[in-house]
This record gives C-alpha cells, structure tokens and sequence, in this order.
C-alpha cells in the first residue's frame, strides 16, 4: 500500500528565505505526486503534480517541486517566502493503478516577518 | 481552474438526528468523487470512494450505514450522516475528478457540530 511521510510538524523560515518542506513516498509501482495547501477552516487548493517528465515540477503561486526517484522524494520549495504562504501543506500521493490519494499528515508553514 | 462547492459550509444538529451534506462540481463532470474527514489539526483520512452510478467503496473501517453516500449525477454527490453522535463532529471535505489521470479538486469542507 502507498504511503507518505511528512517528517516535520513545522517548519519556521523568515520572509524572502527560501523554503523547503519535505515530503518522502512509498509505493508499489509509478506514483503520481501532488502537492496542496489549507488555510484555516477551508479545504484543500492544489498547488502542483507530478506524474512524468522533467523531475522539476513548477506550480502555483510560485512554489516547485522536484521529483527524485532514487530517494523518493518530493520536496516543495519555494525560492523567496512570503507571510501569506504560512499555511498547512499536504504532500499527497497515488499508485498509479490505484484510484485513491493518500495524504501525508501535514507541515504547518510559519513565514516570519 | 476547476470548481467544487459544498454545502452547507457549516451545520449544528442535535445527537440522534440526520445531516446532509452536498458536493457540486460546477464547471466540470465529475466521474469519481472522494469524501474525506478531517480532525483537527490532523491530515485528511479517506472515507469513502464513489462513481457516478455506482456504490460507493468505503475504507476500511468506515460505517456505510452511518455514513451513506449517493453519486446520482456527475456533478453532485452526497453524504448523509445518520444517527449523528457528537463523536462524529469534524470537517468534512470532498474532492471531484473528471477522469483517472486527473488531479482531484477540493471542496471547501462542511464543519459538522452535534450537540
């Protein structure tokens, strides 16, 4: 069964530093790889996928991704925060021959000011 | 980008009563829809899987009697919790995709209080 790992709870980064939030996978065949954000008492806005091609993977609100399958790893980055991006991040993944996503538990983003 | 709705976004019912929530994809047709609870402070947890036409599959787990999910249409999903205890207080999320490949789009949850 697939899984995803969020290894940190929070993840603290001052404004116009450049932020990484960290997401492993586990999964039985080719995954599909998804990145969403929440702000409180919403639901979820997707903010990139990966699912083949370039390893690098850009999406919105200027934040990317890159796909590494030897260390499966999906890592968000962002090269300069801002405040606004403080919000709980969800690394999401699926077996491409399954039908459901699985979520991993979350990292709550603080931007310092 | 596209649209999924939920109503209602927030509802208080007593303990012992029924609630509806629905989930619409306005702008596109949604062959699988996903239902999802969410504690706080915690990741969302699957509950159930449904296709248009089709009974929904539930996670392991997860009362089907409780938690009764109809996909009449493509484009609007339901949820209905019956005999609602306060333990089934929580944000409920729903998702839609148009096809297999596609990423799944979010609703903007339904917070569910009982009393």
């Amino acid at each position: 069964a697939q899984s995803v790992a969020q290894p940190e709870d929070q993840v603290n980064v001052a404004e116009g530093n450049p932020l990484t939030v960290k997401c492993t996978y586990s999964v039985s065949g080719n995954p599909y790889l998804f990145w969403y954000v929440q702000y409180p008492n919403r639901g979820l806005q997707f903010l990139l996928k990966y699912i083949t091609g370039d390893n690098l993977v850009k999406g919105s609100y200027g934040f990317e991704a890159e796909f590494n399958k030897s260390q499966t790893s999906f890592h968000l980055k962002k090269p300069s925060a801002l405040v606004s991006d403080s919000a709980l991040y969800f690394c999401a993944v699926r077996d491409f021959r399954d039908d459901k996503i699985i979520f991993g538990k979350g990292t709550r983003l603080h931007i310092l000011p | 980008g596209a649209v999924v709705s939920q109503h209602p976004s927030w509802v208080i019912c007593k303990s012992g009563t029924s609630v509806k929530i629905e989930c619409r994809s306005l702008d596109f047709q949604a062959t699988t829809m996903f239902w999802y609870r969410q504690f706080p402070k915690q990741s969302l947890m699957l509950m159930a899987t449904s296709n248009e036409g089709s009974k929904a599959t539930y996670e392991q787990g997860v009362e089907k009697d409780k938690f009764l999910i109809n996909h009449a249409s493509l484009t609007l999903s339901t949820l209905t919790v019956t005999s609602a205890h306060p333990e089934d207080s929580s944000f409920y999320i729903c998702s839609a995709r148009a096809n297999g490949q596609g990423e799944q789009y979010f609703g903007p949850g339904t917070r569910l209080t009982v009393t």
